[in-house]
C-alpha cells in the first residue's frame, strides 16, 4: 500500500539559512503532493501544492520539488527566520479525495 | 479555522464509555475527515465523507463509528472509548476539486 514518510523528525537551522524538508513516498507517484504547517495546538493549514508534472514551485520563500524518479518532494524555505519555526507535513492523495499524511519535520529556526 | 467547529475542544472520558465528537462547516464543502494525531504517528485517516450518507474506512478505523445525516455535521463516534484512543482528534473539510484540506482546530480527548 501507498506509504509517504518523513524522515526527519526535527531539524534546527540558523536564521537566515535554507531549511530543506524531505518527503518521500513509497509506490506510484501521486498526481500532486501537497505541503502543510502545523502550529503547536492548531490545525494544519495548506501552503502549496505540487503536481507529478511540475518540477518546481515557488511561493514567497518557499519552493518545493517533486522528482517522480526518487518518488520524493523536497521543501525549502529561505532566509528562513524564527516564525518560520513550526511542524511540517506532507501529503498526498490516494484517489478519490482520500488523503495521508507523513509524520512531520518539527524545524526550529535560531535567532 | 474559518468555517470548521469542533466540539468539545477537550473531553476527559472514562475507558468503557461512549463519546461522540461533533465537527460542524458552514462551507457546504463535499468531503469531509476525522483524522486522529499521535506522536511517532503523525496524522491518521480514521474515517471520511464524500457526501451525506456516504462514509469509507481509513486507517485507523478500528473502534470509530461516524456518521453524516447532513452536509454540514461530520460525527465521529467511540462506542467504548479505551486509552489508546487518547489523542487529539482533528476534523477536515475539502471541496470537490479542490486539492486541499481545510482542519479545524481540534479535539484533545482523553481516556481515562
Amino acid at each position: 500500500s501507498q506509504k509517504i514518510e518523513q524522515n526527519s523528525e526535527a531539524l534546527n537551522i540558523q536564521e537566515g539559512k535554507t531549511a530543506t524538508l524531505t518527503c518521500n513516498y513509497t509506490n506510484y507517484s501521486p498526481a500532486y503532493l501537497q505541503w502543510y504547517r502545523q502550529d503547536p495546538g492548531r490545525g494544519p493549514v495548506f501552503l502549496l501544492l505540487i503536481r507529478e508534472n511540475e518540477k518546481e514551485k515557488r511561493k514567497e520563500r518557499l519552493k518545493v520539488t517533486f522528482d517522480t524518479t526518487l518518488k520524493q518532494s523536497l521543501f525549502h524555505i529561505t532566509a528562513s527566520q524564527p516564525a518560520d519555526s513550526a511542524t511540517y507535513l506532507c501529503a498526498l492523495d490516494l484517489g478519490t479525495y482520500k488523503y495521508i499524511f507523513g509524520t512531520g519535520t518539527r524545524l526550529k529556526v535560531l535567532a | 479555522d474559518a468555517g470548521i467547529t469542533q466540539s468539545p475542544r477537550h473531553k476527559v472520558t472514562e475507558t468503557g464509555t461512549p463519546v461522540t465528537l461533533r465537527c460542524h462547516q458552514t462551507e457546504n464543502h463535499r468531503y469531509m475527515y476525522w483524522y486522529r494525531q499521535d506522536p511517532g504517528h503523525g496524522l491518521r485517516l480514521i474515517h471520511y465523507s464524500y457526501g451525506v450518507k456516504d462514509t469509507d474506512k481509513g486507517e485507523v478505523s478500528d473502534g470509530y463509528s461516524v456518521s453524516r445525516s447532513k452536509t454540514e455535521d461530520f460525527l465521529l463516534t467511540l462506542e467504548s472509548a479505551t486509552s489508546s484512543q487518547t489523542s487529539v482528534y482533528f476534523c477536515a473539510i475539502s471541496e470537490e476539486g479542490g486539492e486541499k484540506l481545510f482542519f479545524g482546530s481540534g479535539t484533545q480527548l482523553s481516556v481515562l
